[in-house]
C-alpha cells in the first residue's frame, strides 16, 4: 500500500478569498497526482492531472485560472482555489499512483471539505 | 454510452450473504481494473485490483474479470454491516494512470 495525506481536512472561507490545499505522498514518490471534486451524492469528477516539474493538465470545463495546481516536488502537489464562491463548496480529493508497484495502483488522500460562505 | 457503468443501487443484502457488484466498460483497450470502497463523507479506499481474466481473491473479496464481455465484478462473502458503503469501479488504459470511474453502487448490509 501507500499513504497519501491532505491538508487541511476541512476549511471554511469567505467568498472572494483563496484557499490552498496540499496533497502529499508520504512513503513514495509521485511524479503524477490527480485532483478530484465530489459533490454530495455524486461520483468523483476528475479536475486535473498534476505533473511534477511541468504544467498541470486540466479536464474539459475546469477553469485553469481558478484552480491553480503546482507540483513542486516528487511528494507534494497543491491545489489553490482562487476567488472562491459558494458554488466551489465541495469535497476535494487527491490521488497518486505508486509507480514502485507494478500495478500503478492509485491511493487517495482523505479529502478536504471546502465550505465557502 | 457511459465509459464505465454500474448499477447505482441501492443494493440490500442480508448479513452473512454474498454481495455481488457488477461493472461494465466500453473501451476495449482497458487494461487495469480497480474496486474502491467509499464510506459516506470519506475518500475512496482501494479494495482490489485485477488485470487478467479470471478470479482474484483477497480475504472475503473476490474480483472477477471477463475482458471478452467487458465485465468486471466484485463479490463480498459473509457480508458484514461494516461493508455498507458505495463501491466504485475504476478502469485504466495500459500506460495511462488516469482512472475512469463508474458512478458507484450503494450497498447496504442488513443485520
Amino acid at each position: 500500500g501507500a499513504v497519501v495525506s491532505q491538508h487541511p481536512s476541512w476549511v471554511i472561507c469567505k467568498s472572494g478569498t483563496s484557499v490552498k490545499i496540499e496533497c502529499r505522498s508520504l512513503d513514495f514518490q509521485a511524479t503524477t497526482m490527480f485532483w478530484y471534486r465530489q459533490f454530495p451524492k455524486q461520483s468523483l469528477m476528475l479536475m486535473a492531472t498534476s505533473n511534477e516539474g511541468s504544467k498541470a493538465t486540466y479536464e474539459q470545463g475546469v477553469e485553469k485560472d481558478k484552480f491553480l495546481i503546482n507540483h513542486a516536488s516528487l511528494t507534494l502537489s497543491t491545489l489553490t482555489v482562487t476567488s472562491a464562491h459558494p458554488e466551489d463548496s465541495s469535497f476535494y480529493i487527491c490521488s497518486a499512483p505508486n509507480r514502485a508497484e507494478i500495478s500503478y495502483e492509485q491511493y487517495f488522500g482523505p479529502g478536504t471539505r471546502l465550505t465557502v460562505t | 454510452q457511459k465509459e464505465v457503468e454500474q448499477n447505482s443501487g441501492p443494493l440490500s443484502v442480508p448479513e452473512g450473504a454474498i454481495a455481488s457488484l457488477n461493472c461494465t466498460y466500453s473501451d476495449r483497450v482497458s487494461q487495469s481494473f480497480f474496486w474502491y470502497r467509499q464510506y459516506s463523507g470519506k475518500s475512496p479506499e482501494l479494495i482490489m485490483s485485477i488485470y487478467s481474466n479470471g478470479d482474484k481473491e483477497d480475504g472475503r473479496f473476490t474480483a472477477q474479470l471477463n475482458k471478452a464481455s467487458q465485465y468486471v465484478s466484485l463479490l463480498i462473502r459473509d457480508s458484514q454491516p461494516s461493508d455498507s458503503a458505495t463501491y466504485l469501479c475504476a478502469v485504466a488504459i495500459f500506460g495511462n494512470e488516469k482512472l475512469t470511474f463508474g458512478t458507484g453502487t450503494r450497498l447496504t448490509i442488513i443485520p
